[in-house]
């Protein structure tokens, strides 16, 4: 059972437009959730977090909205810039049950074209 | 520079001998851990440390095994490595002891077993 879903495995965006990713959850323990984003050949680094008191966090062209009803986050990118060209993943974690463990989506792949 | 380092980047290996994968971090961080990765699967846990001497599985430890015998050292062994874990593989640390302190990740190891 897919705990955390990426339902759109590409994206393309124009170069300036907004790029949005979205993520499901179905565990409604999960109440911390990163972002990741991996470039080829290299390890996911850390994007953005978001904890579950917050329905909003921002760092710069990033900003992360959680919707605790929905179980639906997503990751808004203001401008796209082809340097954003990457795969990103989205995480959850049960901090309040005490989880150590991250659970990951399967990546949606951000294509943004100059 | 912070890092954590794997070895080797790339593996071929036929079915049956056995392989380790090192994976050290110089943060001194407390909690390590090792992903795989696979297409269409995202990045699925398979063990993960949260101190010396202290490891347990993750979502996908069949096959495996991991020690932590120094806090800086994590590596994974495949005792008798068969096709189906040909993939590509991360090893992470974060500061903390859980899924929500932000993880450091290495470049990746991609194993083929033949």
């Amino acid at each position: 059972d897919q705990q955390v879903k990426q339902n759109s495995p590409s994206l393309s965006v124009q170069e300036g437009r907004i790029s949005i990713l979205n993520c499901d959850y179905t565990n409604s323990m999960f109440d911390y959730f990163l972002w990741y984003k991996k470039y080829p050949a290299e390890g996911p680094t850390f994007l953005i977090s978001i904890s579950s008191i917050k329905d909003k966090n921002e760092d710069g062209r990033f900003t992360v909205f959680l919707n605790k009803s929905a179980k639906h986050l997503s990751l808004h990118i203001v401008p796209s810039q082809p340097g954003d060209s990457a795969v990103y993943f989205c995480a959850a974690s049960a901090r309040g049950a005490g989880s150590y463990q991250l659970t990951f989506g399967k990546g949606t792949k951000l294509s943004v074209i100059p | 520079e912070a890092q954590v380092t794997q070895n080797p980047r790339y593996l071929i290996t036929v079915t049956g001998k056995k392989l380790t994968v090192t994976c050290s971090q110089n943060m001194n961080h407390e909690y390590m851990s090792w992903y795989r990765q696979d297409p269409g699967l995202g990045l699925r846990q398979i063990y993960y440390s949260m101190n010396v001497e202290v490891t347990d599985k993750g979502d996908v430890p069949e096959g495996y095994k991991v020690s932590r015998k120094e806090k800086r050292n994590f590596p994974l062994i495949l005792e008798s490595p068969s096709p189906n874990q040909t993939s590509l593989y991360f090893c992470a640390s974060s500061l903390g002891q859980g899924g929500w302190y932000e993880q450091y990740f290495g470049p990746g190891t991609r194993l083929t077993v033949t």
